[in-house]
């Protein structure tokens, strides 16, 4: 089954600096999702672009999507202590009602 | 306020026992999903229900079984078939459709006694 994958899968920088975590994926998509975790939480969506779309912006997050690479990035500007979690994209699968959530990159904010 | 509600947070499991995660949601979602996550992992899917009284199987079903009397419920059963239960637990929900945004319990963790 297709899958999104991170990369990196771990991530430290300092507070305020941006942060970018790439996704690929295997097969051809309807959208994808960006969505955080905090440790021993469950997710949060954050955004979703659609496989028409190039790039969006909610806050401080941009999304970007490349159909023809099968890649996103997911780009947080001027990071803060609280934007410590897990950072999972998820792609719908061909033909179903499944979603794909790859492994996640952790990311590490330091004050 | 709307939101989905699992229980309980921690849940021991005898070897041989049958156990099972509540996951209830007033968000007026029809489907419903269950997931599994072990450490450092992302989530797989066990089960998945697109409307009341009808279920499918994910990637990981076996040992695992489900029901969907309710819109609003959503019960997960480990068995005792599940030789390695050891893992967090999610459930979630959405409006019915391909890939939408998913809303998220807070989780159970299961462990074995």
């Amino acid at each position: 089954s297709q899958q999104g994958e991170e990369d990196p899968q771990a991530l430290s920088i300092q507070e305020g600096e941006n942060a970018t975590m790439n996704c690929s994926y295997k097969t051809s998509i309807n959208n994808l999702q960006w969505y955080r975790q905090n440790s021993g939480r469950g997710l949060v969506h954050l955004i979703l672009i659609r496989s028409n779309e190039r790039e969006k912006h909610s806050g401080r997050l941009r999304v970007t999507l490349d159909t023809s690479k099968k890649s996103s990035s997911l780009l947080i500007t001027a990071s803060r202590a609280a934007d410590t979690a897990s950072y999972f994209c998820a792609t719908d699968s061909t033909g179903g009602f499944k979603t794909i959530f790859g492994a996640g990159t952790r990311l590490f904010v330091k004050a | 306020d709307g939101g989905i509600t699992q229980s309980p947070k921690y849940l021991f499991r005898k070897e041989g026992q049958n156990v099972t995660l509540s996951c209830e949601q007033n968000l007026n979602h029809d489907a419903m999903y269950w997931y599994r996550q072990d450490p450092g992992q992302g989530l797989r899917l066990i089960y998945y229900s697109q409307i009341v009284n009808d279920f499918q199987k994910g990637d990981i079903a076996e040992g695992y079984s489900v029901s969907r009397e309710k819109k609003e419920s959503f019960p997960l059963t480990v068995t005792s078939a599940q030789k390695n239960p050891t893992a967090f637990y999610l459930c979630a929900s959405a409006q019915q459709g391909k890939n939408q945004p998913q809303h998220f319990g807070d989780g159970t963790r299961l462990s074995i006694l």
